[in-house]
């Protein structure tokens, strides 16, 4: 079985500032990671993924997570945030054995960009 | 390329009805996951179906019950409705099922279900 924890459930941040969202996860067998955004009122989008390979991923619009796996950590960062970039982001994870992809997700974060 | 959709957008249901949540997965994908996301909290796996069986379940009791269609719609009824059962449902598709691989599920918008 797998679970996941996102440490901050806001995060509240000026316009420009570095961000990073935490994410740990607790998993008896190897995962997939991920990393979700959902705006007011809308469905799931993905942000970025890590399946295998580099443990640094990123997403087009400037985000990035690094998997640990010694510290079962997948935290999100970005360098510079915009104020468009606010949103309910959750953490997700999937045994690489499971049924299908069945997805755990955390309770998620709210980020709050500031002007 | 049609994404997923999802009806109704909203529902407002009293204690003890019965309720039909309907999927349209995304053209080409076969397999049709369902979640549960209640107010502040991340989704939870209810259910998935893959090539119209039931292909994995999530802690949920057995008045959720679902139905995949031949053209891989699918639909989510809820029995006995209770005030916890309010919450966004949503609707992922992939296009594969099956252990040993990972395909991205798509998700839709969701269905707003309120229970009075």
């Amino acid at each position: 079985a797998q679970s996941v924890t996102q440490l901050d459930s806001q995060v509240p941040v000026f316009e420009e500032a570095p961000v990073e969202l935490r994410c740990n996860y607790s998993s008896s067998v190897s995962v997939y990671l991920f990393w979700y955004v959902q705006y007011p009122n809308q469905g799931l989008q993905l942000l970025l993924k890590y399946l295998s390979g580099s443990t640094l991923v990123e997403s087009i619009n400037g985000f990035e997570a690094e998997f640990n796996k010694s510290q079962t950590s997948f935290h999100l960062r970005k360098p510079s945030v915009h104020i468009s970039d606010t949103a309910e982001y959750f953490c997700a994870v999937s045994g690489i054995y499971n049924q299908g992809g069945k997805l755990i997700f955390g309770q998620g974060t709210e980020l709050s960009v500031k002007p | 390329e049609t994404g997923v959709t999802q009806s109704p957008t909203h529902l407002i249901k009293t204690r003890g009805q019965q309720v039909t949540l309907r999927c349209s997965s995304q053209s080409g994908h076969n397999t049709v996951s369902w979640y549960q996301q209640a107010l502040g909290q991340g989704p939870q796996f209810i259910f998935q179906y893959y090539r119209e069986e039931e292909n994995g379940r999530g802690n949920f009791p057995p008045r959720f019950s679902g139905l995949q269609f031949p053209n891989y719609s699918s639909e989510l009824n809820v029995n006995a409705l209770e005030l916890d059962d309010s919450a966004l449902y949503l609707c992922a598709s992939s296009s594969e099922g099956g252990a040993h691989s990972y395909n991205e599920q798509f998700f839709g918008p969701g269905t707003r279900l309120t229970v009075l």
